[in-house]
């Protein structure tokens, strides 16, 4: 089955900064990528799909790229309401799998 | 729009079968094109996808859990249900039940709030 492995599993940025988090499969799985944000005490929320697709609502600040086994996720211009944790899914075939997810947390 | 929430015992004993639903409302769960999963958490940690089922009943899992898990549909009253049986306390988490809400999407951007199960004696 394909890994998906997220790095870095924290970070401490600053307020209005850049953010990218690294999402790599194991496989190639072409853009079958989700991102997902979660802040505590809730379920998570779509951010992007396709791997570069932003979920309707959600702020254009957020942004995805990458295809086959190298993704990212990028905040540009890092906000208090960003505090969270970020998973990336894939999900070109079951089994549908998580990354073991990233905390954003500001400095 | 379509929601979902999770119900079942928030306490099991060891050894015991896990028994949660999740009901599904403003929308059909016959339909072509969605797929109903449970995902669940344990407590600090990440998201793990336990399986999905479709609305003709076809289901698939995750291998870790495959032997263990079972997922059926009651359409007349527009839920989807899990079974875990054997349960240890690496069992305990955080159950969410999750969809997607435009057919043929293998994404999940609905969400159940959540049902926190606690397997303990």
């Amino acid at each position: 089955d394909i890994q998906m492995t997220q790095s870095p599993s924290s970070l401490s940025a600053s307020v209005g900064d850049r953010v990218t988090i690294t999402c790599r499969a194991s496989q190639g799985i072409s853009n079958y990528l989700a991102w997902y944000q979660q802040t505590p005490g809730n379920a998570p929320k779509l951010l992007m799909y396709a791997a570069s697709t932003l979920q309707s609502g959600v702020p254009s600040r957020f942004s995805g790229s990458g295809s086959g086994t190298d993704f990212t996720l990028t905040i540009s211009g890092l906000q208090p309401e960003d505090v969270a944790t970020y998973y990336c899914q894939k999900y070109n075939s079951v089994p549908w799998t998580f990354g073991q997810g990233t905390k954003v947390e500001i400095k | 729009q379509v929601q979902l929430q999770e119900s079942g015992p928030g306490l099991v004993r060891p050894s015991q079968t896990l028994s949660l639903t999740c009901n599904v409302s403003g929308g059909s769960i016959n339909t072509s094109g969605y797929y109903w999963s449970w995902i669940r958490q344990h407590p600090g940690k990440g998201l793990e996808w336990i399986g999905l089922i479709y609305y003709t009943g076809s289901t698939y899992f995750d291998p870790s859990l495959k032997s263990r898990s079972s997922i059926s549909v009651d359409t007349s009253k527009n839920q989807f249900s899990l079974r875990l049986n054997s349960v240890t306390a690496a069992d305990t988490a955080v159950y969410y039940c999750a969809s997607n809400s435009r057919p043929g999407d293998w994404y999940f951007d609905l969400w159940g709030r959540g049902t926190l199960v606690t397997v303990s004696s």
